[in-house]
């Protein structure tokens, strides 16, 4: 199993420009997630979901967008970059379990810069 | 809401010292899940482990420990005899049983570094 696979690992964006961030798992997870790691901070939720054809915000869902069209993949797109989403992206999966939350497997993130 | 706070930003040992991570966390739920995760200095996070609030047993897995207490709403992680691999962000983070998702909530981390 390759696990969770993010690609790019390192993007360096012009302001105003737009791109997707490819996020894929091949462990059949249903649920799928994309958080932002600000230097210093902890991860904060920017969308999630909970099965293919299904999304919904987190914390800070501005500036993004997301599609679920298949249980293996879930790319994060970004419109009309800003320097305030340079960041660290993480993808993140897990499985649903009847006994509640089972751990998050992490990819190994994006590096986004926006100048 | 739930909320997680690690307050210690920052901790520096010397190996082979013994120290303990601290998290407290808030939650209206009576049934909730919490995690430990690390980040080494590669970037990328490994899960350490996952504790239902029904269960306040003390775990033990080689050099780490964790403590629950419902009581104080903590969780807290002890690292025995630290070494310098152990040097990393830790963080904690808390999921309600109800919570859509299973989405995590995250503490902001507690930067170990531990000294030759």
């Amino acid at each position: 199993n390759a696990g969770v696979t993010q690609t790019p690992k390192f993007r360096i964006l012009k302001i105003g420009q737009s791109m997707t961030l490819q996020c894929a798992q091949d462990m059949n997870h249903n649920y799928m997630y994309w958080y932002r790691q600000d230097p210093g901070m902890g991860l904060k939720l920017i969308y999630y979901s909970v099965g293919a054809g299904i999304t919904d915000k987190g914390e800070v869902p501005n500036g993004y967008n997301v599609s679920r069209s298949t249980t293996e993949d879930f790319p994060l797109r970004l419109e009309l970059a800003a320097p305030s989403q340079t960041s660290v992206y993480f993808c993140a999966s897990s499985y649903s379990e009847v006994r509640g939350p089972t751990e998050q497997y992490f990819g190994p993130g994006t590096r986004l810069t926006v100048t | 809401a739930q909320k997680v706070t690690q307050a210690q930003t920052e901790i520096s040992v010397v190996e082979k010292e013994d120290v303990t991570l601290d998290c407290v966390y808030e939650t209206r739920d009576t049934t909730y899940y919490l995690f430990w995760y690390k980040q080494p200095p590669s970037g990328e996070l490994v899960f350490l482990i996952r504790r239902n609030s029904f269960d306040e047993q003390n775990e033990i897995s080689g050099r780490y420990s964790w403590n629950f207490q419902k009581s104080t709403s903590s969780f807290n992680f002890t690292i025995t005899a630290s070494q310098v691999v152990d040097s990393a962000v830790y963080f904690c983070a808390l999921s309600e049983r109800e919570t859509s998702g299973s989405r995590l909530t995250f503490g902001e981390g507690t930067q170990l570094t531990v000294n030759p």
